[in-house]
């Protein structure tokens, strides 16, 4: 069965800051691994996703994520982040039928 | 394209009520999806469909039931609600290729009294 784990409940970061969320899962065969973010009262948006290629994907919004398949990790990072960062931001794997992480809550001190 | 669309937007219910929230896409995606959103508990899914008339149970099936007779909708149905229903209702589609990811809808927000 496909599992996601996301270790960290929450994250506090200052504005401007780097950011590292991390993300384990455990699939079956290559997976398809994706990044969403909600906003408070919002649906989720995908950031970006993962399923061949690249190890190294670009997504919206200056996000990055690196796929690791020794380390079974798909970390989101973000160089420098904005105010506007501030969500919950969710792991997934599998499509069609996606399993999701539990969420990261990002709270970006000024 | 509206994408996908849910209502209502929020409900609250008494227990033994049974409602139906409704969902549609115009995207002609193939799968639609159910998932439920609590507090610290991620999205889990209830019910999925890979087509018009082919339904299936996800995580956490009980109480609830789906149909999909078009492609277009798929309305989830509480049968007796119960407070512990109370959650965040999310309906997604995508296209079923393995590297499509889901398009939500707002959600419902569904509290049972």
């Amino acid at each position: 069965a496909q599992s996601v784990t996301q270790p960290d409940i929450h994250i506090t970061v200052s504005e401007g800051a780097s950011l590292e969320l991390r993300c384990n899962y455990s699939y079956g065969a290559t997976p398809y691994l994706f990044w969403y973010v909600q906003s408070p009262g919002q649906g989720l948006q995908l950031l970006l996703k993962y399923f061949s290629g690249d190890t190294l994907v670009q997504g919206i919004k200056g996000f990055e994520a690196e796929f690791k398949r020794s380390q079974s990790s798909f970390n989101l990072r973000k160089p420098s982040v904005h105010w506007s960062d501030a969500a919950e931001y969710f792991c997934a794997v599998g499509a069609g039928k996606s399993t999701f992480g539990d969420g990261t809550t990002l709270t970006v001190k000024p | 394209n509206a994408g996908v669309t849910q209502t209502p937007k929020f409900q609250v219910l008494k227990t033994g009520q049974s409602m139906t929230l409704q969902c549609a896409q115009d995207m002609n995606h193939e799968y639609m999806s159910w998932y439920r959103q609590d507090p610290g508990m991620g999205l889990r899914l209830i019910h999925y469909s890979v087509g018009a008339g082919i339904t299936d149970q996800g995580e956490v099936p009980n109480g609830y039931n789906v149909s999909r007779s078009t492609t277009e909708d798929f309305p989830l149905r509480l049968l007796s609600a119960a407070p512990s229903q109370t959650s965040v209702y999310f309906c997604a589609s995508n296209t079923g290729t393995t590297d499509n990811e889901q398009f939500f809808g707002p959600g419902t927000r569904l509290t049972v009294l």
